[in-house]
């Protein structure tokens, strides 16, 4: 079955810095596109960042230089490295795969909240 | 970037009637080469991922009942549930990757019995 469970979620303060982890079963990591998407407490569905399975990355404008995106081959997991947060970045935060290469996002793991405050 | 609007952002809709939920992309995000259009939907439940309901605009994904339907081209697209069930509320997303990064999603419709 193909799944993928997040981690690393939790309270942090603002400025500080929080790593989660996607873990995927079922498929491997460096073969495919896989992103980040979040989405803040009652709002719609921000795409945060993505790592090609050639090792590209590329980040959503509100994040840049301030998210790491990255992955462990050997334990087929992704991470997203977030430092000098905010409140603002207070989401829920999923990883997809991307069926298609670029393409639409399936599956999603179940999701871990950050929340930022101090 | 490429903007997505859904419309509208509510819909109460009487169970075993029709739910039409409209998106409109900024640009199209059709692809001449190859005639497809780079558009997904999916479905939000409270306290849920987002599951994938169809996507090249109108291929509904294994498992999902064909009381769900997507259409359009271009610019514009529609989800229809042709008779909602109970277990169909949820909002509702539209996303393109025809022109990514960035990935675009629409503001999402919320999806209600009347």
């Amino acid at each position: 079955e193909v799944q993928l469970v997040e981690s690393g979620g939790g309270l942090v303060q603002p400025g500080g810095s929080l790593r989660l982890a996607c873990a995927a079963s079922g498929f491997t990591v460096s073969s495919n596109y896989m992103s980040w998407v979040r989405q803040a407490p009652g709002k719609g569905l921000e795409w945060v960042s993505i790592i090609y399975s050639g090792g590209s990355t590329y980040y959503a404008d509100s994040v840049k230089g301030r998210f790491t995106i990255s992955r462990d081959n050997s334990k087929n997991t992704l991470y997203l490295q977030m430092n000098t947060l905010r409140a603002e970045d207070t989401a829920v935060y999923y990883c997809a795969r991307s069926r298609v290469a670029i393409g639409y996002f399936d599956p999603w793991g179940q999701g871990t909240l950050v929340t930022v405050s101090s | 970037d490429i903007v997505m609007t859904q419309s509208p952002d509510s819909l109460a809709v009487s169970l075993g009637e029709r739910a039409t939920i409209n998106c409109k992309s900024s640009q199209s995000v059709l692809y001449s080469s190859n005639n497809r259009n780079y558009l997904a939907w999916y479905q939000q439940k409270p306290g849920q991922p987002p599951k994938l309901l169809i996507y090249w605009a109108s291929t509904r994904e294994s498992g999902v009942p064909d009381r769900f339907s997507g259409s359009g081209s271009g610019t514009d697209f529609t989800l229809t549930i042709s008779s909602l069930q109970a277990e169909d509320v949820a909002v509702y997303y539209c996303q393109q990757y025809y022109s990514v990064p960035p990935y675009t999603f629409g503001q999402g419709t919320k999806l209600e019995i009347k």
